[in-house]
């Protein structure tokens, strides 16, 4: 079984500056972790994933998220907020053993103050 | 590269009608879902394909909800009859031979 906690449903942070959005995970296995976005009325978008090579995985926007094995989390960050980085984010979890089954989890929702 | 296509965006329709949403996936990928996201959730696998055939469908309400690949490309995903809980967006999602889902911009439910 595998699931993922999103510790924030809401996250307000002023423009330019730091961005945290955290995640922890459950899984039986080695697993494969990903954030998505989603803009209002559009689709989900894979910011980046982590697939057990390096730790520290860089993403699209600047985004960039750190697989913690032994705090069971992978932390999103981004150095400096940007008022288009404003939309839902989503941490996932797949099992890394050939089920390619996403579990999302609840979404954290970036607002950026002008 | 297209990206995965849906339609209709928007459905309204009255509880106890019927309804269908259609999926284009990206070319030459294999595998297809259709996933539902209630208001303040996160997506929820209804089922996925593997060229044509059912991979997993173990969240799919069967009393109700039915989903078909024919020739292992477009998917349709119906529902009949709807209820107002079913009310929710979409999704279509398709992937390759990676993890990698990418997916198209939903078709937005209501059930009144």
């Amino acid at each position: 079984a595998q699931s993922v906690t999103q510790l924030d449903s809401h996250v307000s942070v002023s423009e330019g500056t730091p961005v945290l959005l955290r995640c922890n995970y459950s899984s039986s296995y080695s697993p494969s972790l990903f954030w998505y976005v989603q803009h209002p009325n559009k689709g989900l978008q894979l910011l980046l994933k982590y697939t057990s090579a390096a730790t520290l995985v860089k993403g699209i926007n600047g985004f960039e998220a750190e697989f913690k094995k032994s705090e069971t989390s992978f932390h999103l960050t981004k150095p400096s907020a940007h008022m288009s980085d404003a939309a839902e984010y989503f941490c996932v979890v797949s099992a890394n053993f050939g089920n390619e089954k996403l579990t999302f989890g609840t979404g954290t929702r970036l607002t950026i103050i002008p | 590269e297209a990206g995965v296509a849906q339609s209709p965006r928007y459905k309204i329709i009255e509880k106890r009608q019927s309804v269908a949403f259609w999926c284009n996936p990206i070319s030459g990928h294999a595998t297809l879902y259709w996933y539902q996201q209630i208001l303040g959730q996160g997506p929820k696998l209804l089922i996925q394909f593997q060229n044509n055939g059912v991979v997993d469908d173990s969240q799919l309400p069967k009393d109700r909800f039915s989903a078909e690949r024919l020739k292992g490309v477009d998917s349709t995903l119906k529902i009949q009859p709807a209820k107002l809980e079913d009310s929710a967006v979409y999704l279509c999602a398709s992937s390759a031979q990676t993890e990698t889902q990418y997916f198209g911009p939903g078709t937005r439910l209501l059930v009144l």
